[in-house]
C-alpha cells in the first residue's frame, strides 16, 4: 500500500513569508495529523483532523498557522508570516484506528 | 497533559549486545505505547507498540515492556547490528501522541 506522500520535501523562505504544504495520508485512513518537529527533538503535534473536521488545533499557533483538510482526504498546513523559530521538519501522519499513525517523509522549511 | 520523559538522550553500544531505552509517562489514561524509529533526515517509523492491556510485547529482537503502576515503559533491543543505529522515540497516546525527547543510539562495529 502506498504510504503518506508530502511535498514539497524542502523550503527556504525568508521571515515575514508564506508557505504552505500538502499532505496525502494513507487512503481510507479517516485521521491526519500536522506534526512539527525541531531539530533534536521529538515530534509536536499541531492539529489532528478526523476526516474533514478539527479534533485538536490546541497546540496550533492560531495567529500565523492554519490547516485544513476540504474533502476529508488531502491536507494543507499555512504559515503567514514565517518567523525564524519556525524553521523545523513538518510532519504529516494518518491514522485508521486513531492510534497506530504513519509518517510522510516530512518538508524541511528553513526561514531565512 | 501528558508529559513523557525519555533516558538515556544518547546510548553507544558494542554490536550484539543489548540496548534499553526506558521512558515514564505522566497520563494514567494513556492507553497505547508506540516505539518508533528515525534515521537522519527520514521520516519516523514504527517499530513496536503495546496496548495498556499487555504487559510485554516481543518481535525478532525487539520487545517492549509496560508497567501501569509504575508508569513506565521501556523497549529492549538484543543483538544489537549497525543498522539498529538511529534516533528512537517513545509515544503515549490518550487519543493523541505525546512523544519524548528521543535517544540518540550508536551501535558501534
Amino acid at each position: 500500500e502506498a504510504g503518506v506522500a508530502q511535498s514539497p520535501r524542502y523550503k527556504i523562505i525568508e521571515k515575514r513569508q508564506s508557505v504552505a504544504f500538502w499532505c496525502n495520508p494513507i487512503s481510507g485512513h479517516a485521521t491526519l495529523y500536522w506534526y512539527q518537529q525541531i531539530l533534536g527533538q521529538g515530534p509536536k503535534l499541531l492539529i489532528q483532523f478526523q476526516n474533514n473536521g478539527v479534533v485538536d488545533d490546541s497546540q496550533l499557533p492560531k495567529d500565523r498557522f492554519s490547516a485544513e483538510r476540504l474533502k476529508g482526504v488531502d491536507s494543507t498546513l499555512k504559515i503567514q508570516p514565517a518567523k525564524l523559530e519556525d524553521s523545523a521538519v513538518y510532519l504529516c501522519a494518518s491514522s485508521l484506528d486513531a492510534d497506530t499513525q504513519y509518517f510522510g517523509p516530512g518538508t524541511r522549511l528553513t526561514v531565512l | 497533559g501528558e508529559n513523557v520523559e525519555q533516558h538515556p538522550s544518547t546510548l553507544s553500544v558494542q554490536e550484539g549486545d543489548s540496548a534499553v531505552i526506558k521512558c515514564t509517562y505522566s497520563d494514567s489514561a494513556s492507553n497505547y505505547f508506540p516505539w518508533y524509529k528515525q534515521e537522519l533526515g527520514k521520516r519516523p517509523q514504527l517499530i513496536i507498540d503495546i496496548r495498556s492491556n499487555v504487559g510485554e510485547k516481543k518481535d525478532q529482537r525487539i520487545a517492549v515492556t509496560l508497567n501501569k503502576t509504575a508508569k513506565h515503559f521501556s523497549l529492549h533491543i538484543t543483538e544489537t547490528q549497525p543498522e539498529d543505529s538511529a534516533v528512537y522515540f517513545c509515544a503515549a497516546s490518550h487519543g493523541q501522541l505525546t512523544f519524548g525527547s528521543g535517544t540518540q543510539l550508536t551501535v558501534l562495529p
